[in-house]
């Protein structure tokens, strides 16, 4: 059963353009998500993150919304670069727990 | 070097073989994980420890065996190696707060023939 879901497996946009990448959960106990991105043959790397709390937090070029009572979030990336281009990982967790659930990962590819 | 290392970055095995991948970090972070990446699967949990010589399973630890002596090193042991076990593996720790920032090494890919 998967609790974190990217149902896109991948997404190409202009560059300079906004990239919108989504992520849907089941679980409702998790309070806590993150962004990890991901380069071919490295490890995913930690981009941003967002409690239950809020429902927008922002980073830079980078905007994560958390819409709870859709369970639902979205990572926007303004204006997309072509250093951009990643595999992209929504991850959860609930309070207290000690382990994150990871989504499939969506494929982003910024077209110059 | 700080951080999270990994050994073999590359291993081939055969079919009924023990293979041991290793980790290490040097952030004397308390927590560490073990994932395998697979496409349509994303990121999935293997193993996990707490802190030295306490280990709990994931959500896929079956045929993979964890041992935890020294809090910098949590070796990934495949016992009896089997083709669905072909993966990239990635080793991953953190500090004991839940919301802090979970670090990745820089993976494995394991090719069982």
């Amino acid at each position: 059963d998967q609790q974190v879901k990217q149902n896109s497996p991948s997404l190409s946009v202009q560059e300079g353009r906004i990239s919108i990448l989504n992520c849907d959960y089941t679980n409702s106990m998790f309070d806590y998500f993150l962004w990890y991105k991901k380069y071919p043959a490295e490890g995913p790397t930690f981009l941003i993150s967002i409690s239950s709390i809020k429902d927008k937090n922002e980073d830079g070029r980078f905007t994560v919304f958390l819409n709870k009572s859709a369970k639902h979030l979205s990572l926007h990336i303004v204006p997309s670069q072509p250093g951009d281009s990643a595999v992209y990982f929504c991850a959860a967790s609930g309070f207290g727990n000690e382990k994150l659930t990871f989504g499939t990962g969506t494929r982003l590819t910024i077209i110059p | 070097d700080a951080g999270i290392t990994q050994s073999p970055r590359y291993k081939i095995t055969e079919t009924g073989r023990q293979v041991t991948l290793m980790c290490h970090q040097t952030w004397s972070h308390s927590y560490m994980f073990w994932y395998r990446q697979d496409l349509g699967h994303g990121l999935r949990l293997i193993y996990y420890s707490a802190a030295a010589d306490i280990t709990d399973k994931g959500e896929v630890p079956d045929g993979y065996v964890v041992s935890r002596s020294k809090t910098e090193n949590f070796p990934l042991t495949l016992e009896s190696a089997t083709r669905s076990q072909t993966s990239v593996y990635f080793c991953a720790s953190r500090t004991g707060r839940s919301t802090d920032t979970q670090y990745f090494g820089p993976g494995t890919r394991l090719t069982v023939l």
